[in-house]
Order: C-alpha cells, then sequence, then structure tokens
C-alpha cells in the first residue's frame, strides 16, 4: 500500500517568508508525528497528533511553528516569518499509536535564503 | 545529560567484519527500543526492535541491558549496504520516540 506522503519534496525560501509543509500519512494510522533534522544532526522530535486527543506540542522550538491535522488524515506544519536557522528536512511519520515502529515520510527539504 | 547517547564515528571497518554499536539513555522509565537505519539523505526505517531478551535477525543482533540502561547492535559479516547511519531510539513518554544522533558506518572493500 502507499506509504507517507510528503510535500513538497524540496521548499526555497526567502528569510521572513510563511511556509507549509503537508504530510499524508499511511491510511488507518491514527498518530502523526512531526520531526526537523538539520544537516548531520539527529532527528529532533517537534509534533504527535494521536486520534482527537490534544497534540503534544512539547517540541515546538518557538511560537513561530505549528501544525494541524484533519481528523486522522493530512497534517500541515507552519513555520511563519522563517529564518535561516529553520532550513533543514522535516520528516513526517506515522503509525497506530504508543511505542510501535513508526513509518517515515521522505521529507520536505527546507532552505531559508 | 541527553535523553539518548551514542557514538557518532564514524567507523570505517572493511568488508567481513564485525561491528558493534552501543547506545546508552537516560530515562529508566523507557518502554520501548529500536535500532532505524537511515541512508544518506533518505528518511529513517526500522531496522529492528530491541528485547529484553536480546534477538537477532540474521546478521544483526540487538540487547538491552535495562540495569545499565544500554542497547547495543552488533553487524556480523559486514556487507557494503550495510553503509549508513544506524540510530539508536528510545520510547520514553509512551507516545513520541526519542531519537539518539546516530552512529555512521561505513564499510570498505
Amino acid at each position: 500500500g502507499a506509504g507517507v506522503s510528503q510535500s513538497p519534496s524540496n521548499k526555497v525560501t526567502e528569510k521572513g517568508k510563511d511556509v507549509e509543509l503537508r504530510c499524508d500519512p499511511i491510511s488507518g494510522h491514527t498518530a502523526l508525528y512531526w520531526y526537523r533534522q538539520r544537516l548531520g544532526q539527529g532527528l529532533e522530535f517537534l509534533i504527535y497528533f494521536q486520534g482527537n486527543s490534544a497534540p503534544d506540542k512539547s517540541g515546538l522550538p518557538s511560537d513561530r511553528f505549528s501544525a494541524e491535522r484533519t481528523g486522522e488524515s493530512v497534517s500541515t506544519l507552519t513555520i511563519q516569518r522563517t529564518q535561516q536557522e529553520d532550513s533543514a528536512v522535516y520528516l513526517c511519520a506515522s503509525n497506530t499509536g504508543g511505542g510501535f515502529e513508526q513509518y517515515f515520510g521522505p521529507g520536505t527539504r527546507l532552505t531559508v535564503t | 545529560r541527553k535523553e539518548v547517547e551514542q557514538d557518532p564515528g564514524p567507523f570505517n571497518v572493511p568488508e567481513g567484519a564485525t561491528v558493534a554499536f552501543n547506545c546508552t539513555y537516560s530515562n529508566s522509565a523507557s518502554q520501548s527500543f529500536f535500532w532505524y537505519r537511515q541512508d544518506c539523505r533518505k528518511e529513517p526505517k526500522l531496522l529492528m526492535s530491541v528485547y529484553s531478551s536480546g534477538n537477532e535477525d540474521g546478521r544483526f543482533t540487538a540487547q538491552l541491558n535495562r540495569a545499565s540502561q544500554y542497547i547495543s547492535l552488533l553487524i556480523r559479516d559486514s556487507k557494503l549496504s550495510d553503509s549508513a547511519t544506524y540510530l539508536c531510539v528510545v520510547n520514553m513518554r509512551g507516545t513520541a520516540l526519542i531519537f539518539g544522533k546516530g552512529t555512521t558506518l561505513s564499510v570498505s572493500s
């Protein structure tokens, strides 16, 4: 079946602009996660959605970052007033919840110039 | 102390070698443990889960020591295709996974 998809695959934006990144999880997966990976670094947890529960936003680095999820489907990560330090690959993952294997999308490579 | 710590390497080994990676985690309440593999400019993919009794999958063996809060991955008979970054992953909150920064392995002929 189809895996996790993300769009766009690459995004170049100017400092100060807003960007939206999209994630389509695997059908039936109730949990969705966003991570950030800077060049040569590990994955940083950003936010987690599980069903209709309030999202775990504890990893969001600033109030410029926000995310929404429509039911148990698509999620959008929004970064407002982008800064150069926001340049990274943004990875989305989904699973059936809990500590089970997460399936990752191919990521969106964001470059802020 | 970081939640999940790994030796970043790189580990440079010849084909056929045996190599071991170690990982420590800080939260004794951690529940689930995994090794993920990440190829250059690709997304992470699950290599294997780690169970308390230890588990083996072909050339790969994972061990967990809860008392020492330590996880290991052993790769026997290394192949060129094993070259990648290996991520130690821990479930601490019962929800999101915490990733180590990864250990880079380079296998040469």
